[in-house]
């Protein structure tokens, strides 16, 4: 079956950074696409980040733009994200999902940032 | 900017009712939508895409309808575990993903 498992939240200070990363199994991760989302706590989903299978082409939320960086390691099946500059706001918790064709079919169960000093 | 508005913020209703629950682009998203349910200190799961497909494993009392700029999400019969939070999602607008704010489904 399809698991998705995030790492690597925790508390930093306001403009600091962290690296997530999600580990993939259950399906041939080389072969999807991959998203971030995250959720403000008590608040609804925001679309953060997406990558193509092969890593050839990412796309960002605007309120992430040039601070946030999505990558993957298909030899490790593994997706990441580099978080840059962050910020109050960016206090969420972070999923990662997989893609079927621009919606998320299967989620992880997310790791929380907190961007507090 | 596509904007979702789901309608109503909370919906109360008892086990065995039936659930409508509404959701409103600011453009036309074709049938470019999705419906999640989301239970608390879980992940979102998806239960319908493209409108009006249910995703594997979903019960067949979920069904969504709708084109263009109005979509509906009903669960004939309400179960206790269907007591959750609903997102409607759109991919028209691609490389950027929206959701809707969420409707609340509550017990009554």
């Amino acid at each position: 079956q399809v698991q998705l498992v995030e790492s690597g939240g925790g508390v930093v200070q306001p403009g600091g950074s962290l690296r997530l990363s999600c580990a993939a199994s259950g399906f041939t991760f080389s072969s999807y696409g991959m998203h971030w989302v995250r959720q403000a706590p008590g608040k609804g989903l925001e679309w953060v980040a997406f990558i193509r299978y092969d890593g050839s082409n990412k796309y960002y939320a605007d309120s992430v733009k040039g601070r946030f960086t999505i990558s993957r390691d298909n030899s490790k099946n593994t997706l990441y994200l580099q978080m840059n500059s962050l910020r109050a706001e960016d206090t969420a918790v972070y999923y990662c999902a997989k893609d079927k064709s621009r919606d998320l079919d299967y989620w992880g169960q997310g790791t929380l940032v907190t961007v507090s000093s | 900017e596509i904007v979702l508005t789901q309608s109503p913020a909370t919906l109360s209703l008892s086990p065995g009712e039936r659930a409508t629950l509404s959701c409103r682009a600011s453009q036309s998203v074709s049938s470019y939508l999705a419906w999640y349910q989301q239970k608390p200190g879980q992940a979102p799961r998806l239960l319908i895409y493209d409108a009006s497909n249910r995703a594997t494993g979903i019960p067949a009392r979920f069904s969504g309808s709708g084109s263009g700029t109005d979509f509906t999400l009903t669960i004939s019969s309400l179960e206790p575990e269907d007591f959750a939070v609903y997102y409607c999602q759109q991919r028209s607008n691609w490389p950027l993903i929206t959701f809707g704010q969420g409707t609340r489904l509550e017990i009554k």
